[in-house]
């Protein structure tokens, strides 16, 4: 099946840095999603994108569809403590909207 | 609040009992999934209904696993004989039926720990 791998899987940063992470796939995909989790809460859409090459930002996070549409990535610019939490990507596996979700980046700010 | 809505939040069972779950989606959604997730992993998906059609259900929905819609509106998850590997975060989450659109809203889960 598909599989998602992101890289970091963990990082901590210092606040007021920018942070980047990426999400690779063993296959195409046409449609790529990048969701925040809280501790103890449900994923969250941050960032949707439907074209290679694409670029979109949502405040201070900006995400890109690779053109090769087997990566994408995601960059937080001048992060808070608020950022912190785990970061999925995820792309469509079939019918039905149903998704397939990344291994996670956990994110952690130091203020 | 009109989110999504799980409940418990958390359950913990003895192994072999039967324990259900509910989750109440946004109202006018009739998109709703079930995805499980368990620690340090993304979220699986288990089973998604339309209106109260199950449409798909995953591999990883063994027989001891149930789900229901029966009016369209709030589903149940139920799970029999639970053992120690169905110990997960159990997350529902609900959309709108428009084209392709992937902007689920996901509920707060319910955790369930069988010792």
């Amino acid at each position: 099946g598909q599989q998602l791998n992101q890289s970091p899987q963990s990082m901590f940063i210092q606040e007021g840095e920018d942070v980047s992470m990426n999400c690779t796939s063993s296959s195409i995909f046409n449609t790529w999603l990048w969701y925040k989790q809280d501790p103890g809460e449900g994923p969250v859409l941050l960032i949707a994108l439907y074209k290679a090459g694409e670029l979109t930002s949502n405040g201070r996070l900006t995400a890109q569809f690779g053109i090769t549409r087997k990566d994408s990535f995601l960059n937080i610019s001048a992060s808070i403590p608020s950022d912190v939490g785990i970061y999925f990507c995820a792309g469509p596996s079939g019918g039905y909207q149903k998704v397939t979700f990344g291994t996670g980046t956990k994110l952690q700010v130091i203020p | 609040d009109t989110g999504v809505s799980q409940d418990p939040r958390h359950k913990i069972t003895k192994r072999g009992q039967n324990v259900t779950f509910r989750c109440d989606p946004i109202s006018e959604h009739n998109r709703l999934y079930w995805y499980r997730q368990t620690l340090g992993q993304g979220p699986e998906f288990l089973t998604y209904f339309q209106n109260e059609a199950q449409l798909e259900k995953s591999r990883l929905l063994s027989d001891r696993f149930s789900a229901e819609r029966p009016k369209g509106s709030f589903s149940t998850l139920e799970i029999q004989r639970t053992e120690q590997g169905d110990s997960a975060m159990y997350l529902c989450a609900s959309s709108l039926l428009l084209g392709s659109n992937y902007g689920y809203t996901f509920g707060s889960g319910t955790r369930l720990t069988v010792v």
